[in-house]
C-alpha cells in the first residue's frame, strides 16, 4: 500500500542552521508530494508541493525536490529561524479523491 | 481565505455519551470535508471522507457507527462519536477543499481534542 516515512523528532538547531528532514514514499504510479507545518495552536498549512518526477516546490524558503529514483520529497531550508519551529509532516496523495496519506511529523525546535 | 474552524476546540466527556465535533469552512464552499484522527507522535488517519449531500465514506476498520458523520452543507461537516469510551480520546481534525481550480490543496482545522473519561 501507500504509505510515507520521515525522520523521528525532535529535530533541534540553532538559528540559521542548515535544515534538513528526510521523507521517503513508497506508492504505485506516481503520487502528488507534499509538505505540512502545523505551528503551535495552529491548523495544519500547506508549506509546498510536487506532482510529477523532478518538480520541485518551494515556499518561505523551504524547498524539496520530488526524486522518482529514490522514492524521496526531502525537506530543506538553508538558514532556519525562531519562527520555523513547528511540526513538519510529509503526505502524499494519489488519485482523483485527494485523500492524504500523512508521515507521523517531525517537531523542529530552532533555538536563538 | 479559505479558513476552517472547529467547535469545539476541546471537550471532556464521560463514558457512554456522545459528542458532536463541527467543522465549518467559513469563507469558501466545500462539497468535500475530510476528518482525521491523530494519536500522540503519530500521523493524522483519515477517517472518512465527507461529501456535502451524500453519505460519507469511511476507511476501512472505522466503525459507521460509532464515528457519525452529516455533511449537510457546503460550509459544514459534523462528526458524532456516539457512545464514547476512553479509546476514543484523542485529537480529531477536519479539512476542507480542494477549491475549485485547484486540485490538490486540503485547507484543515485547528482540531478537536477529546477526553472521554
Amino acid at each position: 500500500g501507500n504509505s510515507v516515512t520521515q525522520m523521528e523528532g525532535p529535530v533541534t538547531l540553532s538559528e540559521e542552521a542548515f535544515l534538513t528532514i528526510n521523507c521517503t514514499y513508497t506508492a504505485t504510479g506516481y503520487p502528488s508530494l507534499f509538505w505540512y507545518v502545523q505551528y503551535p495552536g495552529e491548523g495544519l498549512q500547506l508549506l509546498l508541493k510536487a506532482t510529477k518526477a523532478d518538480d520541485k516546490g518551494s515556499n518561505k524558503g523551504f524547498e524539496a525536490t520530488y526524486r522518482k529514483e529514490t522514492t524521496s520529497f526531502h525537506l530543506e531550508k538553508g538558514s532556519v529561524q525562531v519562527s520555523d519551529s513547528a511540526v513538519y509532516f510529509c503526505a502524499l496523495s494519489r488519485g482523483a479523491t485527494n485523500k492524504l496519506i500523512f508521515g507521523t511529523g517531525t517537531l523542529l525546535a530552532v533555538q536563538p | 481565505g479559505a479558513v476552517v474552524s472547529q467547535h469545539p476546540s476541546w471537550v471532556i466527556c464521560k463514558s457512554g455519551t456522545s459528542v458532536k465535533i463541527e467543522c465549518r469552512s467559513l469563507d469558501f464552499q466545500a462539497t468535500t470535508m475530510f476528518w482525521y484522527r491523530q494519536f500522540p507522535k503519530q500521523s493524522l488517519m483519515l477517517m472518512a471522507t465527507s461529501n456535502e449531500g451524500s453519505k460519507a465514506t469511511y476507511e476501512q476498520g472505522v466503525e459507521k457507527d460509532k464515528f457519525l458523520i452529516n455533511h449537510a452543507s457546503l460550509t459544514l461537516s459534523t462528526l458524532t462519536v456516539t457512545s464514547a469510551h476512553p479509546e476514543d480520546s484523542s485529537f480529531y481534525i477536519c479539512s476542507a477543499g480542494p477549491l475549485l481550480g485547484d486540485q490538490f490543496e486540503q485547507y484543515f482545522g485547528p482540531g478537536t481534542r477529546l477526553t472521554v473519561t
